[in-house]
């Protein structure tokens, strides 16, 4: 019961690198989502697929980019990462839009 | 478009005591509202949603929300808190509408003392 898997869990990058976080869910989902943790701020969605080949942008899009590489797979990507990005990283799908989340444990991305 | 306002960035109750977190939505079209709950250094898990239909929903942990659509509030109770429900919870909202998709609130820290 794998559920959504983000990987890596923990990552360090300095000021203008680059990354990508990798999001896979086996649940046959048609959406999915990116958010961000900051405290006080709640999560804020940064990039959504509302279907296989759709990306949309959320209330935080820039400085980054997504992928729907295909039904299971989401990836984001930081081109040069600033320390503003420093954030925890949540990836979600959900069956279409408007129905129950489900969410991957996280990423903790530190920019120094 | 839609959004969520939870009241209270941070709750505090004693073991026993009747919890009462406050959410409240705007949304052009009849929301979908949930309720999530985020222990530390974990992902989220949903505790109960709204969809359609009976307005009082129950949900796991003895949780449960009324939808009150005059009051465009979906506040999430339970009777007698638990030192276990000491987590962080977020009320989030969605619409069955092109161009949407699901949005939270800040969320509420909710403390249980002994």
């Amino acid at each position: 019961n794998a559920g959504v898997t983000q990987t890596p869990k923990f990552q360090v990058l300095k000021t203008g690198q680059s990354m990508t976080l990798q999001c896979a869910q086996d649940m046959n989902h048609n959406s999915m989502y990116w958010y961000r943790q900051d405290p006080g701020m709640g999560l804020r969605l940064i990039y959504y697929s509302a279907s296989e080949g759709t990306t949309d942008k959320g209330e935080v899009p820039n400085g980054y980019n997504v992928s729907r590489l295909n039904k299971r797979e989401f990836s984001l990507r930081l081109e040069s990462a600033a320390p503003s990005q420093t954030s925890v990283y949540f990836c979600a799908s959900t069956e279409v839009l408007w129905t129950e989340a489900f969410f991957g444990q996280g990423t903790r991305l530190t920019v120094v | 478009a839609q959004s969520v306002t939870q009241l209270g960035s941070h709750v505090s109750v004693s073991e026993g005591a009747l919890v009462l977190l406050r959410c409240n939505y705007s949304s052009s079209v009849p929301p979908y509202l949930f309720w999530y709950v985020q222990y530390p250094n974990q992902g989220l898990q949903l505790l109960l949603k709204y969809t359609t239909g009976a307005t009082l929903v129950k949900g796991i942990n003895g949780f449960e929300a009324e939808f009150k659509k005059s009051e465009t509030s979906f506040h999430l109770t339970k009777p007698s808190a638990h030192m276990s429900d000491a987590a962080e919870y977020f009320c989030a909202v969605s619409l069955n509408q092109a161009g949407t998709a699901l949005i939270f609130g800040k969320g509420t820290t909710l403390s249980v003392s002994s």
